[in-house]
């Protein structure tokens, strides 16, 4: 169970585009198309992103939008705010119904 | 709408026990699977647990099997998770989290505030 391999930071300037990447195995990103994403604030709980791989729940901004290729998952937010400025973290269904994270990607508004 | 309120978390001492809640409201509680998170002091979220919406089923991390103990009572609405045997490592905010409504299930839609826990002599 060792954690997806997520870059410790990004960052981008208000209205550019940025990438978040995320690594795992073919038993858990590259197995299942069960990704998800979530964001979070300083003192706060996560909220979902993105779910199953590409997936976004109602009332989340389409400026989010989440992709797959082979063992590695993105998360690419468009058209940068200063509230996206936040962690983000990946999730993943493992083999044997057990989970993991990434280890988390610190993204800055410049 | 959906609250998930977590409770029991506290400061205890290397190689004791305690037990944390998380009441549900807002939903069929007995539909959903549920899961326990912990975020250790400045660190990522790691995963903890699952149990089935049935508790026929339950997964745990390999940090924590053996140790941890996830439980449901339907008839109260409530997760709970028993923690023996606890590490200072085991220090950490501990959420709980609901099983996602929509397409696969296997992410975590709404979460709870969260309840820490200080492993400590």
């Amino acid at each position: 169970q060792s954690a997806l391999t997520q870059p410790a930071s990004v960052s981008g300037s208000p209205g550019q585009s940025i990438t978040i990447s995320c690594t795992g195995t073919s038993s858990d990103v590259g197995g299942y198309n069960y990704v998800s994403w979530y964001q979070q604030h300083p003192g706060k709980a996560p909220k979902l992103m993105v779910y199953d791989v590409s997936d976004r729940p109602s009332g989340v901004s389409n400026r989010f939008s989440g992709s797959k290729s082979g063992n590695t998952a993105s998360l690419t937010i468009s058209g940068l705010q200063a509230e996206d400025e936040a962690d983000y973290y990946c999730f993943s269904y493992s083999s044997i119904n057990t989970r993991v994270f990434g280890g988390g990607t610190k993204l800055t508004v410049l | 709408q959906v609250q998930l309120v977590e409770s029991g978390g506290g400061v205890v001492q290397p190689g004791t026990s305690l037990r944390l809640s998380c009441a549900a409201s807002g939903f069929t509680f007995r539909s959903y699977g549920m899961h326990w998170v912990r975020q250790a002091p400045g660190k990522g979220l790691e995963w903890v647990t699952t149990i089935s919406y049935d508790g026929s089923d339950k997964s745990y991390a390999d940090a924590v099997q053996g140790r941890f103990t996830i439980s449901r009572d339907d008839s109260k609405n409530t997760l709970y998770l028993q923690m023996n045997t606890l590490r200072t490592e085991d220090t950490a905010v501990y959420y709980c989290a609901k099983r996602g409504t929509s397409g696969s299930h296997k992410h975590l839609d709404y979460w709870g505030q969260g309840t820490p826990v200080i492993v400590s002599s």
